[in-house]
């Protein structure tokens, strides 16, 4: 089955150090979404793609966060400066778009001591 | 924008009964429901959706109900596991041009107990 990579699937370090979180979407899925999720929150839309263009990226903080797609293959979450209370669990999930499924990987586990 | 209320946040059940988890949405011009499993370390996985030009739709142990004029949709599962134990998310979205976004419930974390 295809499935949606995410590296690294865990990450701890230091406030203030930059933390760089990658996703290789399945192949041929031209929609990309990073999420966050939080035991307060649930699961949170930060951002998402479509064919490698940035729709949207209202939920995210906006001085510390950047999402990009380089490539087709690739998607790329950056915080910069990473803050204790960034601490939660990252997923990046790709589809096909307008009302289609989305399909999850299993997700970057972020710790910001 | 859409708001999904999911209920109930945490259920209990023996094995071999029925699941029930309900959803309520607020955006009538919503049609896309997914719902997905969480497992423990891992990412939301799709079991099922449906959309509102149907009102029910089952896939074996599994059937979701839509009812679009009360904006609510539901989540069955009959003759539940202990593989069935874990987390689900119901989600809604638009489908015309430029829609591209699910908005989630909170989660109801299933147990079910052998």
């Amino acid at each position: 089955d295809a499935r949606v990579t995410q590296t690294p699937r865990h990450k701890v370090t230091e406030m203030g150090q930059e933390v760089t979180m990658r996703c290789q979407p399945i192949l041929g899925h031209n929609t990309v979404f990073w999420y966050r999720q939080t035991m307060m929150q649930g699961l949170e839309l930060l951002a998402y793609f479509r064919n490698r263009a940035p729709l949207d990226d209202s939920g995210m903080p906006k001085d510390r966060f950047s999402a990009e797609m380089p490539d087709a293959t690739l998607a790329t979450l950056k915080i910069q400066p990473s803050e204790p209370r960034d601490s939660a669990v990252y997923f990046c999930a790709s589809g096909l778009g307008q009302g289609r499924p989305q399909h999850f990987g299993d997700g970057t586990r972020l710790s910001i001591l | 924008g859409e708001n999904v209320e999911q209920h109930p946040s945490t259920l209990s059940v023996q094995e071999g009964d029925s699941a029930v988890i309900k959803c309520t949405y607020s955006d009538s011009a919503s049609n896309y429901f997914p719902w997905y499993k969480q497992e423990l370390g891992k990412g939301p996985q799709l079991i099922i959706d449906i959309r509102s030009n149907v009102g029910e739709k089952k896939d074996q142990r599994i059937a979701v109900t839509l009812n679009k004029t009360a904006k609510h949709f539901s989540l069955h599962i009959t003759e539940t596991q202990p593989e069935d134990s874990a987390v689900y998310f119901c989600a809604a979205s638009r489908t015309g041009a430029g829609s591209y976004q699910l908005t989630f419930g909170k989660g109801t974390k299933l147990s079910v107990i052998p």
